[in-house]
């Protein structure tokens, strides 16, 4: 069956890195896009951006660009998220979900939490 | 940016009643809609695609309808598994974008 399952939670203090990854399973990574969504504590959702699994080519809202990379581990049917100089506003919950418009699966969500 | 506004933020329900929760898009989406429910703790699961496509395995109380600006999600015959947050999302135009919420509480 279909799984993107994400890697644990993280506590980080303000000015530090993160790494979130979300290994798929049960399909051919490459065929489809996967996107980035954050969820702060209490609050909607927010679409970060997507990458092209087939081409590696990320693209972000603009909300995330700057200090947000996406890329892939092909060979191991895993896409990354990479935050750099952890704000205390980047505490949230990030999902990997596949798709290209609509969302059918999704990770299970990683808690980012950032205090110092 | 799209703007999706989504009413009411929350809704309280007895069991077996309809529900009807709307999303307001600030320009024609065309159809380009999804519809979300998410409890506590958990990752969303899709409910609705194409503003009324049902997704596989969810269902038949669940329905989508709407078109231009303004779309619907409808709940027949309220359950108590159904008590959750649910979310618009349109994907006609980047950046794709959520609407607020809809909070279901059961009465």
């Amino acid at each position: 069956q279909i799984q993107l399952v994400q890697s644990g939670p993280e506590l980080k203090k303000p000015g530090e890195s993160v790494k979130i990854s979300c290994k798929a399973s049960g399909y051919t990574f490459t065929d489809y896009a996967m996107h980035w969504v954050k969820q702060a504590p209490g609050k909607g959702l927010k679409w970060m951006g997507w990458i092209n699994t087939y081409t590696g080519k990320p693209t972000y809202a603009d909300d995330f660009k700057g200090r947000f990379v996406f890329s892939l581990e092909a060979s191991a049917s895993t896409a990354n998220l990479q935050i750099s100089n952890l704000k205390n506003e980047d505490t949230a919950t990030y999902f990997c979900a596949r798709g290209r418009h609509w969302f059918a699966y999704w990770g299970q969500g990683t808690l980012v939490t950032v205090s110092s | 940016d799209i703007q999706m506004t989504q009413s009411p933020a929350s809704l309280s329900a007895s069991l077996g009643e309809t529900v009807t929760i709307e999303c307001r898009a600030s320009e024609d989406i065309y159809n380009g809609l999804a519809w979300y429910q998410q409890k506590p703790g958990k990752s969303p699961q899709l409910l609705i695609y194409n503003a009324n496509s049902l997704h596989t395995g969810v269902p038949s109380r669940f329905s989508g309808s709407g078109s231009g600006t303004q779309y619907s999600l409808k709940i027949n015959s309220l359950q108590s598994e159904d008590v959750a947050s649910y979310f618009c999302q349109q994907y006609y135009d980047y950046p794709w974008t959520f609407g607020g919420g809809t909070k279901l509480e059961l009465k």
